[in-house]
């Protein structure tokens, strides 16, 4: 089955600054890739998502890569603000979709003001 | 709209008692799923239901029983509960088919002792 890894576990910004987060996946049929929020209590929710037919998207602050030759993706989070701080799970799933998705183990992002 | 809600929040079990976690989504989504968190390990996918009427086993079914009582409820029971069942559960679910965004309700903080 599909095999997720992210890094790093524990990332610390300061405020302002960048955020990457990296993630490899092993299935070569993987064709959908979010990206989940957690804040502490809550459950996941979807902040950006990439398809495989496409390389990068952009939504205001928040950005991912897709490359699926080396099968690796990564969030990208400019300007970061206190309100970023959370974890942040990357994930993947194969065509059909229904089977559910494969989940990195999570980043926890602190901004530090 | 309330998406997805899941009941009990908090629940503390002695070894070997049973319970059923609840899950309801208000979105006529085809797909459900249960998956547990546990520190450092992400979430982990328990079972899942591609559409109503079928239930299908994910990484770590040992232990646990589902029931897709109708395209808006999936269960899961806990038969005899063991010290390794502490954990975080979320329901979610989704379009599926579509590889479309899954949405994850609060979460049910289960400790077993």
């Amino acid at each position: 089955g599909e095999n997720v890894e992210q890094h790093p576990s524990t990332l610390s910004v300061q405020e302002g600054d960048s955020a990457v987060i990296k993630c490899t996946y092993s299935d070569s049929a993987s064709n959908y890739f979010p990206w989940y929020k957690q804040e502490l209590g809550k459950g996941p929710q979807l902040i950006i998502d990439i398809r495989s037919n496409v390389g990068e998207k952009k939504d205001q602050r928040i950005a991912v890569t897709l490359n699926k030759t080396a099968k690796h993706f990564s969030l990208h989070i400019t300007e970061t603000q206190p309100e970023d701080s959370a974890v942040y799970f990357c994930a993947a799933s194969t065509p059909g979709g229904a089977d559910g998705l494969t989940f990195g183990k999570g980043t926890h992002l602190i901004i530090q003001p | 709209n309330a998406g997805v809600t899941q009941t009990p929040k908090f629940q503390v079990l002695k070894t070997g008692q049973s319970m059923t976690l609840q899950c309801a989504q208000d979105m006529n989504h085809n797909s459900m799923y249960w998956y547990r968190q546990d520190p450092g390990m992400g979430l982990r996918l328990i079972y899942y239901s591609a559409s109503e009427g079928t239930t299908d086993k994910g990484e770590v079914p040992n232990g646990y029983n589902v029931s897709r009582l109708n395209k808006r409820e999936f269960s899961l029971r806990l038969e005899s509960a063991a010290p390794s069942q502490t954990s975080v559960y979320f329901c979610a679910s989704s379009w599926g088919n579509m590889n479309t965004e899954a949405f994850f309700g609060q979460g049910t903080r289960l400790t077993v002792v």
